[in-house]
């Protein structure tokens, strides 16, 4: 049983294009996140949600739209993509967001912007 | 905002010696600071974490040890081993920010076989 799924697990598209990352977990947790790792490998939060409520939203271009139907999933949805958009991208979840704990990360979706 | 600083960005180690990664963190009021290991083209994965409250904590051949004072923290990984070899990395959040880590830069470990 896979934890936290991401799909697509890679993504190659044009410049200018709307795409979505879709992301699941079954493991009962409350908070759900996005991170971002560019080509260095620098990990940062772009997201996070608790019980459908987004509660952390760092300085993200508002191209970035975050959805949570419910707490079990947490999509995310880039408008008029760039190349500097060109990363992997994390989901990740953990128990209880103000308890500070393990983050069980998805496996990365590579998106490729030409 | 908190910031981490990680060094070396880069370590490489026979087998069988050990590595030391060294964390600084800006925020006094960090409490949690946990290491995630990330081998290629893998998510991240705690390998050991450590909370404000304890100056050092162990997990067979890998430790880490807490400065509050100093704000600094550092991952110990003895005996090296092949399966060691991945990108480490540190991170620091407050209890009260909804568990937002920050990281580290990261760090590139080899182990030479």
């Amino acid at each position: 049983d896979t934890a936290v799924s991401q799909t697509p697990k890679y993504l190659v598209t044009q410049m200018g294009n709307d795409k979505s990352i879709k992301c699941e977990q079954n493991l009962g947790h409350d908070t759900m996140y996005w991170y971002k790792q560019d080509s260095k490998k620098f990990l940062k939060i772009m997201f996070s949600y608790n019980n459908k409520e987004l509660i952390i939203n760092e300085t993200v271009p508002n191209r970035f739209s975050p959805k949570s139907p419910d707490k079990a999933h947490l999509n995310l949805h880039i408008n008029s993509l760039e190349l500097g958009d060109s990363a992997v991208y994390f989901c990740a979840s953990s128990p209880r967001t103000g308890l500070t704990g393990e983050l069980f990360f998805g496996e990365g979706s590579r998106l490729t912007v030409l | 905002g908190e910031n981490v600083e990680q060094h070396p960005s880069t370590l490489s180690v026979q087998e069988g010696d050990s590595a030391v990664i060294k964390c600084t963190y800006s925020d006094s009021a960090s409490n949690y600071f946990p290491w995630y290991k990330q081998e290629l083209g893998k998510r991240p994965q705690l390998i050991i974490d450590i909370r404000s409250n304890v100056g050092e904590k162990k997990d067979q051949r890998i430790a880490v040890t807490l400065n509050k004072t100093a704000k600094h923290f550092s991952l110990h990984i003895t005996e090296t081993q092949p399966e060691d070899s991945a990108v480490y990395f540190c991170a620091a959040s407050i209890q009260a920010a909804g568990n937002k880590l920050t990281f580290g830069g990261g760090t590139r470990v080899l182990v030479k076989p």
